[in-house]
């Protein structure tokens, strides 16, 4: 199994909807949460991160965790065409117990919103 | 303004050669990573150095050397053992030793082919 797993895509949407990025992780002591955009030939940048159960919001990105389940997500509201990018999802991993932390990538979700 | 400068953007290595890309940072930031991209595998971990003299390998160690003799510079060097080079390469770094919880902060990556 994958330390983190993400549907590489194409996800389409029209412009205006709502995107629904989904990611499930693999080490239960996970404890750090991270989204990252990456626009095609650009390095990522990061969007959300989240810590605790439950929801987070940002302008128009929610992250939702659920620790219980391992499944981390990130909604787009009212999508836009300057959304379309490859979103990755990341987990902070420990290496070693109590040692050092690291953080894992998924593979990306390619978004496309359609106007 | 704070960042990661990576340099150089593009560079072409021939066969039995080795080549340095180098990654400064001017964030105060402890920790710096080194990850390879290619096509549909995501990120990869090549070495992390959370602090200054020391590094550690990550998944795809071999055929790469790295060193951390300034807090502000970890240069990677991709020597001719690395038998398949061409990808992109990103430096990030974080902000504390052993806590990657605030995410990473990514440069502007090199793209390395080989000719």
């Amino acid at each position: 199994q994958k330390e983190v797993e993400q549907n590489s895509g194409p996800l389409s949407v029209p412009e205006g909807a709502i995107a629904s990025l989904n990611c499930t992780y693999s080490d239960r002591g996970s404890q750090s949460f991270f989204w990252y955009r990456q626009y095609s030939g650009k390095s990522p940048e990061l969007i959300m991160f989240i810590y605790s159960n439950g929801d987070k919001e940002d302008g128009r990105f929610t992250a939702q965790l659920n620790k219980a389940s391992q499944y981390v997500s990130l909604l787009i509201r009212d999508s836009q065409p300057s959304d379309s990018a490859t979103y990755l999802c990341a987990v902070n991993i420990w290496v070693n117990s109590g040692g050092y932390q690291k953080v894992t990538f998924g593979i990306g979700t390619k978004l496309q919103v359609i106007p | 303004d704070g960042g990661i400068t990576q340099s150089p953007k593009y560079l072409f290595r021939k066969e039995g050669q080795n080549v340095t890309l180098s990654c400064e940072q001017n964030l105060n930031h402890d920790a710096m990573y080194w990850y390879r991209q290619d096509p549909g595998q995501g990120l990869r971990l090549i070495y992390y150095s959370q602090i200054v003299n020391d590094f550690q390998k990550g998944d795809i160690a071999e055929g790469y050397s790295v060193s951390r003799e300034k807090k502000e510079s970890f240069p990677l060097t991709v020597t001719s053992a690395q038998k398949n080079p061409t990808a992109f390469y990103l430096c990030a770094s974080s902000r504390a030793r052993g806590e990657a919880n605030y995410g990473y902060t990514f440069g502007s990556g090199t793209r390395l082919t080989v000719v």
